[in-house]
């Protein structure tokens, strides 16, 4: 499986400030997607990133909130804009092992938290 | 509306013992399920899928079973060990969209020894 290395791995942010989320993968993917899990919630998908396009964002997603970049192959970032105690979450990047079962990779997440 | 859904938050067993874990669904279109553990501060592990044509699937100490007239799947861990002690997310990914998983709220299991 895949090495996804995300950082930083925590975070303590002040309220209105943004945070720039870094994705690396090992060896090179075609979409990497971008999840949340807000305390005691389940997962739920963000946005997924393709390299060379913009960004797709599930509904309740905005882009201007959730800015996203895709460089290239193998990097990716997620922007949490100007933010809320409602942002404090945990911020995973994940990659696809499986086209047919759905099956993700995710990475160890980034737990942000505002004040 | 929540379309996996665990609606026990908590679980507790004794180590050697068979644990149980529930998670329902709402939309029949789901192509695979799939169950997450996921230990603090670490990112969710895949542990074992079903097909939506299938109504069992066995990975050594892990089993799961499908009911889909009932919507209803359950993830059988025997013998369990203070080793799983982790929340377990069932989730289900739609045929026709790439990396969306529908996740539950999750269960923490917890295998006293």
């Amino acid at each position: 499986s895949a090495v996804i290395s995300q950082k930083p791995s925590r975070d303590i942010c002040q309220r209105g400030t943004s945070l720039t989320i870094q994705c690396q993968v090992d060896s090179q993917v075609t979409m990497m997607f971008w999840y949340r899990q807000q305390p005691g919630q389940s997962l739920t998908l963000i946005a997924t990133a393709n390299q060379g396009s913009e960004a797709t964002y599930e509904s309740g997603f905005v882009i201007d909130k959730f800015p996203i970049s895709r460089p290239n192959l193998t990097f990716s970032t997620l922007t949490v804009s100007n933010m809320s105690p409602e942002d404090s979450s945990i911020y995973l990047c994940s990659v696809e092992v499986s086209r047919s079962t759905g099956e993700l990779f995710f990475g160890e997440g980034s737990r942000l938290t505002v004040l | 509306d929540q379309q996996v859904k665990q609606n026990s938050p908590s679980l507790s067993v004794q180590e050697g013992r068979i644990s149980i874990l529930n998670c329902d669904y709402t939309n029949s279109m789901f192509d695979y399920f799939l169950w997450y553990k996921k230990y603090p501060a670490e990112g969710p592990t895949f542990l074992i899928s079903i097909s939506s044509i299938k109504d069992k699937n066995e990975d050594g100490r892990f089993t799961v079973f499908l009911n889909k007239s009932a919507k209803h799947l359950s993830l059988h861990i025997v013998p369990s060990q203070p080793g799983d002690s982790a929340v377990y997310f069932c989730a289900a990914s739609p045929s026709s969209n790439t990396g969306k998983l529908i996740f539950g709220q999750g269960t923490t299991l917890q295998v006293k020894p």
